[in-house]
């Protein structure tokens, strides 16, 4: 069965770093490609970020692009969110999916985990 | 503002159909045959219900179809049950920097 696991959430200042974590179990990981997603309160799902299952090619959105880096590690069947500079606005629970498709681009995400809650206040 | 374009919220009634629209343009929707429909229940996570435009995922109900008419695509909920109540939000494959585009949602009440 196919598992998806985030960590890494908590209450962080605004400024701060924060890094989080996706493990992934029950499958190839390194065959994925891999993206974060997220919702603010009271907001929809926003796409955040993508990386393909050989870890070379990314893909962020706009309003994250310079702040945040996805990276992996096949090793150990982990994709990471490192976020840089956060702002208020990045208050949010924060989704891990794999991606189905070719290289990092994704067709759906058929597996998603159950979330990891980030708060940036002072 | 996201990409894609979805009614805030639709309900109905137990037993009856409603129809979510997604409004794309020719750089998602219209080029691909890549939409995908998303259920998401508060506190869990998002489930997949839809692929490729129509396809279901095993585990997903027969209820659930989906279409697509040039730039627009639509999902629609047959036979409504109360566990139906949830946000649903459209995807699709898009060209450009970013590789996918979301919905807004669309909260679907069960009356």
């Amino acid at each position: 069965e196919v598992h998806l696991l985030e960590s890494g959430g908590g209450l962080v200042q605004p400024g701060g770093s924060l890094r989080l974590s996706c493990e992934g179990s029950g499958f190839i990981f390194s065959v994925y490609a891999m993206t974060w997603v997220r919702q603010a309160p009271g907001k929809g799902l926003e796409w955040v970020s993508t990386i393909g299952g050989g870890g070379t090619r990314t893909y962020d959105a706009d309003s994250v692009r310079g702040r945040f880096t996805i990276s992996r590690d096949n090793s150990k069947d982990t994709a990471y969110l490192q976020m840089n500079d956060l702002r208020h606005e990045d208050t949010a629970v924060y989704y891990c999916a794999r991606g189905v498709g070719v290289l990092a681009n994704s067709r759906y995400f058929d597996n998603w985990g159950q979330g990891v809650l980030v708060t940036v206040s002072s | 503002q996201s990409a894609l374009t979805q009614p805030a919220s639709v309900s109905g009634s137990p037993g009856q159909s409603v129809t979510i629209s997604c409004i794309g343009t020719s750089n998602d929707i219209g080029a691909y045959d890549y939409v995908s429909w998303y259920q998401h229940h508060p506190g869990k996570a998002p489930k997949l219900i839809i692929f490729d435009v129509n396809n279901r995922p095993s585990g997903s109900s027969d209820r659930f179809s989906g279409s697509k008419s040039g730039t627009t695509a639509s999902l629609a909920v047959s036979g409504l049950r109360a566990e139906d109540e949830a946000h649903y939000y459209c995807t699709s494959y898009a060209s450009g920097s970013t590789p996918v585009v979301f919905g807004g949602g669309t909260k679907l009440t069960v009356l």
